[in-house]
């Protein structure tokens, strides 16, 4: 297994713009996560898959973010109107159910709204 | 559970100690953990301390959480160049639906 992916890994839009993102977690992980993290800040938490179902959403996440776990693998991302503050690294996280909630975190997707 | 505070910049010289501190808000937090981030890589976790305990040691590195004033430090020994990145305390609720993140300390050892 070569860990959490995510595409693309750059994005450039215009505002106004709908853009999706994709993460696909380690095989066997159960639950996802998503984040968003500006410079000079830590990762913001914005939304939590169990398996498909979407567990816990973050108040910082807009009508205008969707995100979407259809079959409890791969996980969508959706911005729409996007804005020029929605410019950030957009991070994907899997871990197992149990444990000590280890997430293992892809490369992030670094969004530039212009 | 959202506030989770660290200082922003530490400098150590090679070979000395480094000691990274967090406080944070929430007292019903599960786990506490440590992540390394390095340029243009992602998030990695170092080490990992779970509420019931004062201290954990794994290699160089040593946690000590005091749950009474809501303070986590990461103290790595014999710090080397290679330790230089953004270090970033976390927490978890017991359910592991929400994961707070600290504002991250910058550590830059000096050669």
């Amino acid at each position: 297994d070569t860990g959490v992916s995510q595409n693309p890994r750059h994005k450039i839009t215009k505002r106004g713009q709908n853009v999706t993102f994709r993460c696909d977690p380690i095989s066997e992980h159960n639950r996802l996560y998503w984040y968003r993290q500006t410079l000079g800040q830590g990762p913001e938490f914005l939304t939590y898959f169990q398996n498909e179902a979407q567990l816990e959403k973050s108040r910082l996440l807009s009508d205008r973010f969707s995100a979407e776990r259809p079959k409890g693998s791969f996980s969508t991302l959706e911005i729409q109107r996007t804005e020029q503050g929605d410019s950030a690294m957009y991070l994907c996280a899997s871990s197992r159910q149990g444990g000590y909630n280890e997430q293992f975190f892809g490369p992030g997707t670094r969004l530039t709204v212009l | 559970g959202e506030d989770v505070e660290q200082s922003l910049f530490l400098s150590v010289r090679e070979g000395d100690s480094s000691v990274i501190n967090c406080t944070y808000t929430d007292s019903s937090s599960t786990y506490l953990y440590w992540y390394k981030q390095e340029p243009g890589a992602g998030l990695q976790l170092l080490t990992y301390i779970f509420s019931n305990m004062d201290m954990k040691q794994d290699q160089r590195l040593t946690v000590l959480l005091n749950k009474k004033d809501k303070h986590l430090s990461l103290r790595i020994a014999d710090t080397q160049t290679g330790d230089s990145a953004i270090y970033f305390c976390a927490e978890s609720m017991v359910s592991g639906n929400q994961f707070y993140f600290g504002t991250g300390t910058s550590l830059t050892v000096i050669p």
